[in-house]
């Protein structure tokens, strides 16, 4: 059972246009919610986070809305950026859980293109 | 900022061979670190969780006596393929908490290509 979930393993954007990347979950005991990016051969980058007694965290040009009825979370770029290119994972973690260890999603792929 | 440092990043040797990767946190105490696999085109899938000074945490499936896993210090983790096989080709990635608050992100090291022969 997969608990939490990207569905669109690919996404493909025009530089300047937004991006929206979208993670669901199942574990309602899940109260905080991460998106990394990560280049090829290296690792997950931290890009941005939010505690499900927010619905929305805004940093530059990277907002993160949570819909906790939904079980739904999305990452939102605007402008895009060709360096945006990158995989883009969703990760969820209950605190009080045992070292609050992270679920990932298996990621989506953005491709911006010039 | 933090930053994790993984050794080595690309391992290639036969098989029954024994493979220690180390992770190490830079600027920081790491009580926690947790090692991940990752398959082509698919998530990251946590092996295991390493508390400083104690057992590893395994998740299910994951074989104790063939991922070792020692955090013998605050700053330290390594994890230990040991005679491993083909199908244990894979990228290994650790990574790390600041402090012991669960509700903050992980800090990635860029991981290890291993590949048995």
């Amino acid at each position: 059972d997969q608990q939490v979930k990207q569905n669109s393993p690919s996404l493909s954007v025009q530089e300047g246009r937004i991006s929206i990347l979208n993670c669901d979950y199942t574990n309602s005991m899940f109260d905080y919610f991460l998106w990394y990016k990560k280049y090829p051969a290296e690792g997950p980058t931290f890009l941005i986070s939010i505690s499900s007694i927010k619905d929305k965290n805004e940093d530059g040009r990277f907002t993160v809305f949570l819909n906790k009825s939904a079980k739904h979370l999305s990452l939102h770029i605007v402008p895009s950026q060709p360096g945006d290119s990158a995989v883009y994972f969703c990760a969820a973690s209950a605190s009080n859980t045992n070292a609050g260890k992270s679920t990932f999603g298996d990621g989506t792929t953005l491709t911006v293109k010039p | 900022g933090a930053v994790v440092s993984q050794h080595p990043s690309w391992v290639i040797c036969k098989s029954g061979t024994s493979v220690k990767i180390e992770c190490r946190s830079l600027d920081f105490q790491a009580t926690t670190m947790f090692w991940y696999r990752q398959f082509p085109k698919q998530s990251l899938m946590l092996m295991a969780t390493s508390n400083e000074g104690s057992k590893a945490t395994y998740e299910q499936g994951v074989e104790k006596d063939k991922f070792l896993i020692n955090h013998a210090s605050l700053t330290l983790s390594t994890l230990t393929v040991t005679s491993a096989h083909p199908e244990d080709s894979s990228f290994y990635i650790c990574s790390a908490r600041i402090g012991g608050r669960n509700n903050q992100p992980q800090h990635f090291g860029d991981g290890t290509r291993l590949s048995i022969l």
